[in-house]
C-alpha cells in the first residue's frame, strides 16, 4: 500500500508570508494522482488543487501546486487570514482506492 | 448552484444500524461517480466508498465490507449509505462527495456536503 505523509505536522505564520505544505508518497506515482483539500473547522473540506497543479474552480491563484514522482507541494505564495486551516493531500490508487494524508495544520 | 445535503445521523448502539442520505442538486446527478468519506472526532479523512454513474460498481474501505452498503436513487438524485453491525470505531462525521476522475486517470472530490455526525455508543 502507498503511504503519504505531510509536513510538517503544524505550521506557524504570519499573514502576508509564504507557506509551504509537503506531501510526500512511499511510491512514485502519477501526478494526475494526487489532490489537495482545505479544511476549516467545522467545515466540509474544499478542493484546491487537483492533478498535483490544476486549481479548482473558484480558487484563488496565491494557491499553487506542484511536484512530480514522490514529493508535492502545495504553496500558498502570500497568506491570507482566512488561509488558516488544516490542509490534506489526497492520493489516487492502491487499496484503498483514495487515500488521505493525516494534515498540516496551519496556523498564526 | 451544487449542493449536496447530507442527513440521517445520529446515536446508535454498538451492533445497530443507521442509513445516511444526501441530497444532490444543482448538476445532473446520474452523470457521476458519488463517495462517502469519514472524518473521527479530532482525526483525518478517510474514504469509505464509491459507486458508479448506475449503481453497478462499488467500491469500499476493508473495515466496512460486508457492513457497509452504499446505493444511489437517480430519479430522487440521492446518494445513500446503510451502515449495519455498527461499531464504536465508526463513529464520525460523514461526508458524500462528487466524484471527479482526471483526464489521465486518478480520481478527487470536487463538491462535499457538510457532514452528518454518527455516533456509536451504548
Amino acid at each position: 500500500d502507498i503511504v503519504l505523509t505531510q509536513s510538517p505536522g503544524t505550521l506557524s505564520l504570519s499573514p502576508g508570508e509564504r507557506a509551504t505544505l509537503s506531501c510526500r508518497t512511499s511510491q512514485s506515482v502519477r501526478s494526475s494522482y494526487l489532490a489537495w483539500y482545505q479544511q476549516k473547522p467545522g467545515q466540509a473540506p474544499r478542493l484546491l488543487i487537483y492533478a498535483a497543479s490544476s486549481r479548482a474552480t473558484g480558487i484563488p491563484d496565491r494557491f499553487s501546486g506542484s511536484g512530480s514522482g514522490t514529493d508535492f507541494t502545495l504553496t500558498i505564495s502570500r497568506l491570507e487570514p482566512e488561509d488558516f486551516a488544516v490542509y490534506y493531500c489526497q492520493l489516487y490508487g492502491g487499496s484503498p482506492p483514495n487515500t488521505f494524508g493525516q494534515g498540516t495544520k496551519l496556523e498564526i | 448552484e451544487i449542493q449536496l445535503v447530507d442527513s440521517g445521523g445520529g446515536l446508535v448502539q454498538p451492533g445497530g444500524s443507521l442509513r445516511l442520505s444526501c441530497a444532490a442538486s444543482g448538476f445532473t446527478f446520474s452523470n457521476y461517480w458519488m463517495t462517502w468519506v469519514r472524518q473521527a472526532p479530532g482525526m483525518g479523512l478517510e474514504w469509505v466508498a464509491n459507486i458508479n454513474k448506475v449503481g453497478s460498481e462499488k467500491y469500499y474501505l476493508d473495515s466496512v465490507k460486508g457492513r457497509f452498503t452504499i446505493s444511489r436513487d437517480s430519479a430522487k438524485n440521492s446518494l445513500y449509505l446503510q451502515m449495519d453491525s455498527l461499531r464504536a470505531e465508526d463513529t464520525a462525521v460523514y461526508f458524500c462527495a462528487r466524484l471527479r476522475s482526471t483526464d489521465y486517470g486518478g480520481e478527487y472530490f470536487d463538491y462535499w456536503g457538510h457532514g452528518t455526525l454518527v455516533t456509536v455508543s451504548s
